[in-house]
C-alpha cells in the first residue's frame, strides 16, 4: 500500500517568507508526527497528533512554527517568517497506534532558506 | 548532555564483515529501543525494536539492549553493499516521543 507522502520534496525560500509543508499519512493511521533533521543532528521532535486529542506541541522551537491536521488525516506544518536556521529536512511519520514505536516515515521536505 | 549519544562515524567495512553499531543513553526510564536505517535523501525505515533488556534477532540483524549499562547495539552479520546507509538509534520514554541518536554512516565496500 501507499506509504507516507510529503510535498514538496524540496523548497527554497527567502528569509522572512512563510512556507507550508504537507504530509499525507498512511491511510488509517491515527498518530502523526513531525520531526526536523539538521545536518549532523539527530531527528528533533516537533509536534504529535493522535486522533482528535489536542496535539503535543512541546517540540516546536518557536511560535513561528505551527501545524494542523485536518479530518484526522492530512497535516500541514507552517513556518512563518523563515530564518536561515530553519534550513533542514522536515520529516513526517505516522503510526497505527498511539505509542511511539513503529513509526513510518515519509521521504521528507528539504527546506533551504536563503 | 544529550539524551542519546551515537558515534557519527563514518564507518567503512569490507563486504562480509560483522558490523557493530552502538548507542548510549542517560535516561533509565526509556522503555523501547529502536534501530532505523536511512538511505541518502530518504526517510528513516524501522529495522527492529526491542522492549527492555535482551537480544532480538531478525535475519542478519541482531539488536541488543543492556539497561544496566544504558547501552544498546545493532550487529549486522555478513554485511552487504546494500547495507550502506546511516543507522539511527531511537528510544521511547513513555507515550509517544522518540529520542534519536545523530546516526552512524556505514559504508560496506564490495
Amino acid at each position: 500500500g501507499a506509504g507516507v507522502s510529503q510535498s514538496p520534496s524540496n523548497k527554497v525560500t527567502e528569509k522572512g517568507k512563510d512556507v507550508e509543508l504537507r504530509c499525507d499519512p498512511i491511510s488509517g493511521h491515527t498518530a502523526l508526527y513531525w520531526y526536523r533533521q539538521s545536518l549532523g543532528q539527530g531527528l528533533e521532535f516537533l509536534i504529535y497528533f493522535q486522533g482528535n486529542s489536542a496535539p503535543d506541541k512541546s517540540g516546536l522551537p518557536s511560535d513561528r512554527f505551527s501545524a494542523e491536521r485536518t479530518g484526522g488525516s492530512v497535516s500541514t506544518l507552517t513556518i512563518q517568517r523563515t530564518q536561515q536556521e530553519d534550513s533542514a529536512v522536515y520529516l513526517c511519520a505516522s503510526s497505527s497506534t498511539g505509542g511511539g514505536v513503529e513509526q513510518y516515515f515519509g521521504p521528507g521536505t528539504r527546506l533551504t532558506v536563503t | 548532555q544529550k539524551e542519546v549519544e551515537q558515534d557519527p562515524g563514518p564507518l567503512s567495512v569490507p563486504e562480509g564483515a560483522i558490523v557493530s553499531l552502538n548507542c548510549t543513553y542517560s535516561n533509565s526510564a526509556f522503555q523501547y529501543f529502536m534501530w532505523y536505517r536511512q538511505y541518502s535523501r530518504k526517510g528513516p525505515e524501522l529495522l527492529m525494536y526491542t522492549y527492555s533488556s535482551g537480544n532480538k534477532e531478525d535475519g542478519r540483524f541482531t539488536a541488543q539492549v543492556d539497561k544496566s549499562s544504558k547501552y544498546i547495539s545493532l550487529f549486522i552479520r555478513d554485511s552487504q553493499p546494500s547495507d550502506s546507509a546511516t543507522y539511527l538509534c531511537a528510544m521511547e520514554l513513555y507515550g509517544n516521543n522518540l529520542f534519536f541518536g545523530t546516526g552512524t554512516r556505514l559504508t560496506v565496500i564490495p
